[in-house]
């Protein structure tokens, strides 16, 4: 079956430490997205990648690095910088000329 | 910047009946898309209906249409015979045309569906 994975589904880190969220896909889509979410706001963009091995920042990248090494991966690093990490993270793609984005289940991260 | 806005943060409709989500989005841009998506319990985002900007005819899907209207920079969403699994967040969005070479989605803030059996 084609689609997006993020692991975990949840994840608990400690203040100060480094963490990084998964996103995979397999449906051959050049584009990926990071959003994040919070109760009564709708979804934020943090990074964007167009094409392997390129990717440029979203509204909110401050506190959050990503790589594209692979088509199909795009991982986020939340960076002890980022002051309010807890939060929900979803991940998309979407194809090279597609309109829609696809999205991933999400991965809910508390930091405590 | 684009900006999209729902300004019903909360809707109810009794099953079986039909009721109507807002969203207004300003844009200096000719051609765009927008879109409905859903967000049920389980907190993945569906897809639930898209409009091109250059398309006069509003679009539809099964028991789900849009009222667009480009010039008030309106784009509605009408669910028909309400179900209890359409209870959930539902988020209008905004892309940019492809050729403008931004292709990021601008979400509203969302408004929660209820629907009483």
């Amino acid at each position: 079956d084609g689609g997006i994975t993020q692991s975990p589904k949840y994840l608990f880190r400690k203040e100060g430490q480094n963490v990084t969220l998964s996103c995979e896909q397999n449906l051959n889509h050049d584009a990926m997205y990071w959003y994040r979410q919070d109760p009564g706001q709708g979804l934020r963009l943090i990074y964007y990648s167009q094409i392997v091995n390129d990717f440029q920042k979203g509204d909110i990248a401050e506190g959050y690095s990503v790589s594209r090494e692979k088509k199909e991966s795009f991982p986020l690093t939340v960076t002890s910088a980022q002051k309010n990490p807890t939060a929900f993270y979803l991940c998309a793609s979407s194809s090279p000329r597609g309109n829609e984005q696809y999205f991933g289940p999400g991965t809910r991260l508390t930091v405590t | 910047a684009q900006t999209v806005t729902q300004s019903q943060p909360e809707m109810s409709v009794q099953e079986a009946e039909t009721v109507t989500l807002s969203c207004t989005y300003d844009t200096s841009e000719s051609d765009y898309y927008l879109f409905w998506y859903k967000q049920p319990p389980s907190r993945q985002m569906i897809l639930v209906i898209r409009q091109e900007a250059y398309k006069q005819q509003n679009a539809t899907e099964n028991r789900f249409s849009v009222n667009f209207q480009k010039a008030a920079k309106s784009f509605s969403l009408k669910i028909s015979d309400s179900q209890l699994g359409d209870a959930a967040m539902y988020f209008c969005a905004y892309r940019s045309a492809p050729n403008f070479g931004n292709e990021k989605l601008t979400f509203g803030t969302g408004t929660r569906l209820t629907i009483i059996p």
